[in-house]
C-alpha cells in the first residue's frame, strides 16, 4: 500500500508559469516531509522539506504548501525554467523526524518548455 | 565536501551469484539508508544502520538480502543467489540527524542486473 500518493505522474509547464505537485498521506505519525528532485542517471537530491508545525515555507522559487487537516501538501515552483525539469519526489518520515525510514511517492515527471 | 559514494556503479551478475554493494557516506553521518528504486518508481527502503547498529530492516525482501556497517562508517547490501527480480538501482542515502530533522543525502546508486 502506497503511504503516500503523488499527482499528477507527469507535468508539462511553459517557462515562466508555475508548476503544481501535489501529496497525500493516511498516517498521521508523519513528522516530517520532504521533496527530492531526480535527475536522470542522477540520485534524489533534497529540495525542500517542512514540519507540520507550519503551514507553508518557500525557499526561492520553490514554497512547500501543507495542510495538517486534509493531510495533504504540495509543491509549488514559481517561474519554472527549463533546467527544473526533473523528476519530483514527495516523501515523508514518521520517527521524530530525526531518523527513520523515508516513504516516497511515485514520482511527477516535470517538463518546463522554453 | 564529498558526497555519499558507491561502489560499482554497474553490476551484471549471474543469476545464482552472491553480489556485495558498497556504501560510503559523507563523513560524520552517523544514520545510513538503503533503498532499492525501479525505474519510474520512488526509492523503497531495505534497512538502516545508526552507527553500526541495524535498526530497522524491515524493509528487507527476504533472507537473501543482508547489510552490515561494522565500523559505524562504510556499508555493504549483500545479496545471496541472486534472481531476476533483484534487478533495479539500488541507493544508499546518509544523514547526520542534527538540527532534529531526518535530511538524507543519497548517492549516485549502483545499477544491478541480474542475468
Amino acid at each position: 500500500q502506497q503511504q503516500v500518493k503523488q499527482s499528477p505522474q507527469s507535468l508539462i509547464v511553459q517557462k515562466g508559469g508555475i508548476s503544481i505537485i501535489n501529496c497525500a498521506y493516511e498516517n498521521t505519525a508523519f513528522d516530517y516531509f520532504p521533496w527530492y528532485q531526480q535527475f536522470p542517471g542522477k540520485g534524489p537530491a533534497l529540495l525542500i522539506a517542512i514540519r507540520p508545525d507550519v503551514s507553508e515555507k518557500k525557499e526561492g522559487r520553490f514554497t512547500i504548501s501543507f495542510n495538517k487537516s486534509a493531510k495533504q501538501f504540495s509543491l509549488h515552483i514559481m517561474d519554472s525554467q527549463p533546467g527544473d525539469s526533473a523528476t519530483y519526489f514527495c516523501a515523508a518520515s514518521d520517527r521524530g523526524s530525526t531518523l527513520g525510514r523515508l516513504y516516497f511517492g511515485r514520482g511527477t515527471q516535470l517538463t518546463v518548455w522554453p | 565536501g564529498a558526497g555519499v559514494s558507491q561502489s560499482p556503479r554497474y553490476k551484471v551478475t549471474k543469476r545464482g551469484q552472491d553480489v556485495a554493494l558498497r556504501c560510503d557516506p559523507i563523513s560524520g553521518h552517523v544514520s545510513l539508508y538503503w533503498y532499492r528504486q525501479a525505474l519510474g518508481q520512488g526509492p523503497e527502503f531495505l534497512t538502516y544502520f545508526n552507527y553500526e547498529a541495524q535498526q530497522d530492516k524491515s524493509g528487507l525482501p527476504n533472507d537473501r538480502f543482508s547489510a552490515e556497517r561494522p565500523e559505524g562508517s562504510i556499508s555493504t547490501l549483500t545479496i545471496q543467489r541472486t534472481e531476476q527480480r533483484d534487478s533495479a538501482m539500488y541507493r544508499c542515502a546518509s544523514s547526520s540527524a542534527s538540527r532534529g530533522v531526518n535530511e538524507q543525502y543519497f548517492g549516485p546508486g549502483t545499477r544491478l542486473t541480474v542475468t
